[in-house]
Parts: structure tokens; C-alpha cells; sequence
């Protein structure tokens, strides 16, 4: 895809530790959040989203934690593979449209 | 499934020429999104469609382009008349409640228009 390039914050992690991405959303409103996975030529893939009621949600190998006083979210990969290499994109949501805005992303570089 | 499709995977277009992207929805969504991605400003929204019927189109660049869904599973995004600027990788997705499972992508369209 186009979102490769010098603009991306990123994240250098070794195989086989723990990887951390953040996203700060901007939106007070927002009440629905997605995190998304986009490897080199492809479109976005759904990895796991959070209602605002919730601080946390866990799927596999997988942990989003929400904090809305500080408007930041987060994902957490548990024993990072080569395979987990992407862009990651958080995206937010609100109101009873079905649409979501995404953020700038975050490429993730696993070291074998 | 097939999941969402997208054609042409590849367009290279002269300046001026139409250019039509097309989408099929994954059978039973209700609900279909265009993005425009670029490395300067990232996944843009540009239209989407909800029971066919355009919701929002805030976020379609100008009267060159123009979005339709003449049936519940298909849906073609044109520019008319194409500039370079419009050189960007086009993806939809569709969603069956976006809100819950979120959306699925499309390979996308990659457009270079010279």
C-alpha cells in the first residue's frame, strides 16, 4: 500500500518479545474503537476492536487497552512474530453511523 | 467467501481519461466504504453507502468524483476527468455492522494517473 514511507512511526521489536503500539485518538465522542493490520500490498485486515465500556479486551495473542481519560489506546502482541510485521492502524468511531476514522499508523519491524 | 473484490488490481491512466474502480461487496453486507490511501495523507474515507443509499460523501475530493451502487453487492467509484494527484491505492470494504466486527478490505486499486 501507500502508507510506507518516511512519515511512519516505527517499531523495531525482537522475535519472540512483546510489542506495544499506541494511538492517541482525538475525538471525546468516540465510543467505538478498531485496531487494523495492513501488510505490503494489501488492504487492511480487522484485528480487534473495543466498546468504550470496556478498558480491555484480549484475543488471541492480542490485548487492547483503552483509556479514555487520556484518550490513548493500545495494542499489545504477545510473542512477536515475523509474520506480525505490518503497518497497524487505530481507528475510532461514534454515533450510530457505520464509519470510522483511522489514524496515521505504526509500522511494526520484527527482528528475527 | 471470496471476500471483498476489487478491479482492476492495477491502472495507469493518461491525464484527462475516465477512470472507473470497481467492488464487489461480500454477499450480505449491507454497508460499503471508499478510501483513497496515499503516504501524505494516510486512509482517507471518501463516500460510503449503507442499504445502497450514500450516506456520506463529505470526504469525495471534488466533482470529479462520483460514487454509485446500482445494486446491493456492486459498486463502481469514477474520476472524471483524471489529474495525477488522484495517483493513490482506492480500497473498499464492506461491512455487515461495522460497529461490531468492523470492516473488511479489499486488495485495492492502485492508480497512476500520468
Amino acid at each position: 500500500g501507500e502508507n510506507v514511507g518516511l512519515h511512519l512511526p516505527t517499531l523495531s521489536v525482537q522475535e519472540g518479545d512483546n510489542s506495544i503500539i499506541n494511538c492517541a485518538y482525538s475525538n471525546s465522542a468516540s465510543d467505538y474503537f478498531i485496531w487494523y493490520k495492513q501488510e505490503s500490498g494489501k488492504g487492511p485486515q480487522f484485528i480487534i476492536d473495543i466498546r468504550s465500556n470496556m478498558d480491555k479486551r484480549q484475543g488471541q495473542r492480542v490485548t487492547v487497552l483503552l483509556n479514555k481519560t487520556v484518550k490513548h489506546l493500545s495494542l499489545q502482541i504477545a510473542a512477536t512474530q515475523p509474520g506480525d510485521s505490518a503497518v497497524y492502524f487505530c481507528a475510532e468511531g461514534s454515533g450510530g453511523y457505520q464509519k470510522v476514522t483511522f489514524g496515521t499508523g505504526t509500522k511494526l519491524q520484527v527482528i528475527p | 467467501d471470496a471476500g471483498v473484490i476489487q478491479s482492476p488490481r492495477h491502472e495507469v491512466t493518461e491525464m484527462g481519461q475516465e477512470v472507473t474502480l470497481r467492488c464487489k461487496l461480500i454477499s450480505g453486507h449491507n454497508s460499503l466504504f471508499w478510501y483513497r490511501q496515499t503516504m501524505m495523507r494516510g486512509l482517507e474515507l471518501l463516500i460510503y453507502f449503507n442499504n445502497n443509499v450514500p450516506i456520506d460523501d463529505s470526504g469525495m475530493p471534488e466533482d470529479r468524483f462520483s460514487a454509485k451502487m446500482p445494486n446491493a453487492s456492486f459498486s463502481t467509484l469514477k474520476i472524471q476527468p483524471s489529474e495525477p494527484r488522484d495517483s493513490a491505492v482506492y480500497f473498499c470494504a464492506s461491512s455487515l455492522n461495522a460497529r461490531a466486527h468492523g470492516y473488511t478490505f479489499g486488495s485495492g486499486t492502485r492508480l497512476t494517473v500520468v
